[in-house]
């Protein structure tokens, strides 16, 4: 299993502002998953962060408005910048674990960090 | 582009009854997963079915996996309030994140 520690669990902001949201893993993993989930929708992924690489971004994100760094095997931040009230979501931080390789068996997520943009 | 459809988005049922949550998805895959999310929290892992045929059980919900019909269910035996959440699945092809349902909200009445 993973355990996973976000920050700030909660926070708002003001618009035009940016904010820095921290995921540390209790253990060493290759891909760490950015996700976005809005009022009373689903998830969606947002970008994959590898250690030693740029992150791979999903359809209808950029890098210039969430920018993500992954200095090591145990932690990753995502920005969300110049913040409108249309940011104003859950944005959550997962690993994937257990089995090896693509054949990973099991998909962890931290608690989210709720953001509200005035 | 893979797609997961969930199906009802919206259940209201009273204590005691059954009832099934479907999730069909449009890409073969032999990963797929069932959470829980209650109001203002995070998700909450149920069950990972990783091949055809699976079944898993965990007290008053049983999962199953159809990978040749890209379906999964999640079946609720006599249902109790506390099971009132939001249930998603979601679908992993090739270990690089998840393409999620868009939740089936279940309300429990007594």
């Amino acid at each position: 299993s993973a355990v996973i520690s976000q920050k700030p669990s909660r926070d708002i902001c003001q618009r035009g502002t940016s904010l820095t949201i921290q995921c540390q893993v209790d253990s060493q993993v290759t891909m760490m998953f950015w996700y976005r989930q809005q009022p009373g929708q689903s998830l969606t992924l947002i970008a994959t962060a590898n250690q030693g690489s740029e992150a791979t971004y999903e359809s209808g994100f950029v890098i210039d408005k969430f920018p993500i760094s992954r200095p090591n095997l145990t932690f990753s931040t995502l920005t969300v910048s110049n913040m409108s009230p249309e940011d104003s979501s859950i944005y959550l931080c997962s690993v994937e674990a257990g089995g090896t390789g693509r054949f990973r068996t099991e998909a962890f997520f931290g608690q989210g960090t709720r953001l509200t943009v005035v | 582009e893979l797609k997961v459809e969930q199906n009802p988005l919206f259940l209201s049922m009273q204590e005691g009854k059954n009832y099934t949550i479907y999730c069909n998805y449009s890409t073969t895959s032999d990963r797929l997963y069932w959470y829980r999310q209650d109001p203002g929290k995070s998700l909450e892992s149920l069950f990972v079915l990783l091949s055809n045929g699976a079944v898993k059980q965990e007290g008053r919900l049983m999962a199953s996996l159809d990978t040749k019909a890209r379906l999964s269910t999640l079946h609720i035996t006599a249902a109790v309030h506390d099971l009132s959440a939001t249930y998603f699945c979601a679908v992993d092809i090739s270990a690089d994140g998840l393409t999620f349902g868009k939740g089936t909200h279940l309300i429990i009445q007594p």
